[in-house]
């Protein structure tokens, strides 16, 4: 199994563009997220998935939008970037809400200039 | 308001000196309380769930434990290799999405 993927691990945006980073699980997990984390300030949680086609808001939301069509792919779109999006991206994936510790892909460091 | 608290934010010891980092959680009925390892430049790597006051866990040096209102990560004769950021995180009762909340980590640096 590879666990957890994540593309591109490097990206350089310029203010207003868009792009959409990937993450692919080959666990046969339902539930996954997408992580935020900045110098000193832990993990935000941006969107999260309870499986395929649902999806929901986490704490930090805003300039985001996201899609769950199967249950491996769970992409992050941004659109319009902003500087405030400066940071490393992490995805990641659990079974359940039994046994739900969180498996997380290598990340994507995104600098929007 | 939910919230996860790490402490210290920092921490150097020399190679065989034990110590503790602290996790202080304020959350309505916690459904588990997770610790992950992050190595600079890598994604969190998942160590230790706790569901209960009393539990304890172990996983070579370490030993994850918990109480109503903290955990203690105790980390016993550390090596240069245990040098990495730790993660406290805790799930509320409220919560049936299985999300965390996390802490700001603890950087520990294990000097030879």
């Amino acid at each position: 199994n590879a666990g957890v993927t994540q593309t591109p691990k490097f990206r350089i945006l310029k203010i207003g563009q868009s792009m959409t980073l990937q993450c692919t699980q080959d666990m046969n997990h339902n539930y996954m997220y997408w992580y935020r984390q900045d110098p000193g300030m832990g993990l935000k949680l941006i969107y999260y998935s309870v499986g395929a086609g649902i999806t929901d808001k986490g704490e930090v939301p805003n300039g985001y939008n996201v899609s769950r069509s199967t249950t491996e792919d769970f992409p992050l779109r941004l659109e319009l970037a902003a500087p405030s999006q400066t940071s490393v991206y992490f995805c990641a994936s659990s079974l359940d809400i039994i046994a739900y510790e969180q498996y997380f892909g290598p990340g994507t460091r995104l600098t929007v200039t | 308001e939910d919230q996860v608290t790490q402490s210290p934010e920092a921490l150097r010891l020399q190679e065989g000196e034990s110590s503790s980092l602290n996790c202080s959680y304020t959350v309505s009925g916690l459904r588990g309380l997770f610790w992950y390892r992050q190595d600079p430049g890598k994604g969190p790597e998942f160590l230790f769930t706790l569901y209960s006051a009393g539990e304890e866990k172990e996983k070579e040096r370490l030993k994850a434990t918990l109480t109503k209102k903290e955990s203690f990560l105790h980390i016993t004769a550390p090596k240069p290799e245990d040098s990495a950021t730790y993660l406290c995180a805790a799930s509320h009762g409220s919560s049936n999405t299985g999300k965390l909340i996390f802490g700001q980590g603890t950087t520990l640096q294990v000097k030879p």
